[in-house]
Order: C-alpha cells, then sequence, then structure tokens
C-alpha cells in the first residue's frame, strides 16, 4: 500500500536554529515529492517539487534532499524564525497513477519559540 | 489575482441537511480538487476534475456530489450531512499535470451536529 510517514510528529524548536524534518515513503513507481507549508487555519502552500532526477531544492530558507533508492526525504529549515511556526506536509505522486494520485503525510507540527 | 477562493469559512450542520461548499479559482487551471482534512490526518481526495464537464471520484466520494460546469468553478455537495463529514474542506487547483504546483483556498470548517 502506497505511504507516506512523517517524522516527528511535532517539534519545538528557539528562534534562530536550524532543524530538519524526515519524511519516508513507499510509493511506487515514484513522480515526484512535494513539500508544503500549513499555517494553522490556512490551507497548505507549496515550497518545493522535486522530481526523480533532482536530489536537492531550495526555496529561501527551505532546503528540500530527496534520495529516490531509499525512499527519503527531508527538509532542512535553516535559521528559523517564528513565522516558520506552521504544520509541514510531505506529499508523494504515483507515476502513471491518476490525476488525483497524490499520497499526504500526517504532516510534522514545528513550533518556533522565541 | 485572488487565486482559489472558497465559501462559506464556516458551518454548523444539523443532521440530513445539505449544503453546497463553493469553490472558484480565476487562474484559468484546468485541474481542480476537493479535500478533507480530518485532525492529525493527512488529506484525502474527494474529488477531482481534469477540465469543464469532466470529474472522478478521489478516494473518500461517499456522500458527495460535484460538478464542473465551467473552469472557474467546482462546487461540492453534500447530501443528508453525517457527523462523519465533520473536517476542514480544501479546494485546490492546478494549471496542467500532477507535477504542476498545487494552489490551495483558505477552506471550509464544516461540523455536522
Amino acid at each position: 500500500k502506497n505511504q507516506v510517514e512523517q517524522s516527528p510528529q511535532s517539534l519545538i524548536i528557539l528562534e534562530g536554529k536550524n532543524c530538519t524534518l524526515q519524511c519516508n515513503y513507499t510509493v511506487s513507481p515514484f513522480s515526484n515529492l512535494r513539500w508544503y507549508k500549513q499555517d494553522t487555519g490556512r490551507g497548505p502552500v507549496s515550497l518545493t517539487i522535486m522530481t526523480f532526477s533532482e536530489n536537492t531544492k531550495s526555496n529561501g530558507r527551505y532546503t528540500a534532499t530527496l534520495d529516490a533508492d531509499t525512499k527519503q526525504s527531508s527538509l532542512h529549515i535553516t535559521a528559523s524564525q517564528l513565522s516558520d511556526s506552521a504544520s509541514y506536509i510531505c506529499v508523494v505522486s504515483e507515476y502513471g497513477g491518476s490525476q488525483g494520485n497524490l499520497i499526504f503525510g500526517k504532516g510534522t507540527k514545528l513550533s518556533v519559540k522565541p | 489575482n485572488a487565486g482559489v477562493t472558497q465559501t462559506p469559512k464556516f458551518r454548523i450542520l444539523k443532521i440530513g441537511q445539505s449544503m453546497t461548499l463553493q469553490c472558484t479559482q480565476d487562474m484559468n487551471h484546468n485541474y481542480m480538487y476537493w479535500y478533507r482534512q480530518d485532525p492529525g490526518m493527512g488529506l484525502k481526495l474527494i474529488y477531482y476534475s481534469v477540465g469543464a464537464g469532466i470529474t472522478d471520484k478521489g478516494e473518500v466520494p461517499n456522500g458527495y456530489n460535484v460538478s464542473r460546469s465551467t473552469t472557474e468553478d467546482f462546487p461540492l455537495r453534500l447530501e443528508l450531512a453525517a457527523p462523519s463529514q465533520t473536517s476542514v474542506y480544501f479546494c485546490a487547483s492546478t494549471r496542467q499535470a500532477i507535477t504542476d504546483t498545487q494552489y490551495f483556498g483558505p477552506g471550509t470548517r464544516l461540523t455536522v451536529l
């Protein structure tokens, strides 16, 4: 069964510190992996999209990595800010699947404290 | 551009009532989606559409209906509301294929009592 598992479930860090969120998936065949940021009470916002051939992608202070061999991805946040407090969702798309075939992880809830 | 807009933001329904959740996008996107998000769970796809007049079921379509008469609008209809439909509903759109960025609306929080 295609699954996306994220860890940790929640994380508290101090402002200015770095952190790394993990995503493991069993989706096969793989098409692409994306990371979303979801602020409380808002819709998800896309941070990065990576295909099979990409192993790193950055968006400002956010850097996503992908290891398609081990089916793992990480999202690294550098010099965290209070506004980074949100849930971060990993989403994997199945290659050749229907247009609706995105598998969503449950998310990691990040809290950045002053 | 306003992006993806959803109405209403909040709604309380009684068991057995019906309602329509509205979704509109002004980006001329072909693909539109409806998801539900339950507490502590990942988003689940209810229905999606690849263009006007074309819709298809997602993972959890029971109890819902959709229509797509225009490119801009993709309403979600709940018939005979049940407590299990208490959730936050998100509409999303994307320009072309599934590899493109999805843009989400702000969500509708629905409670069925």
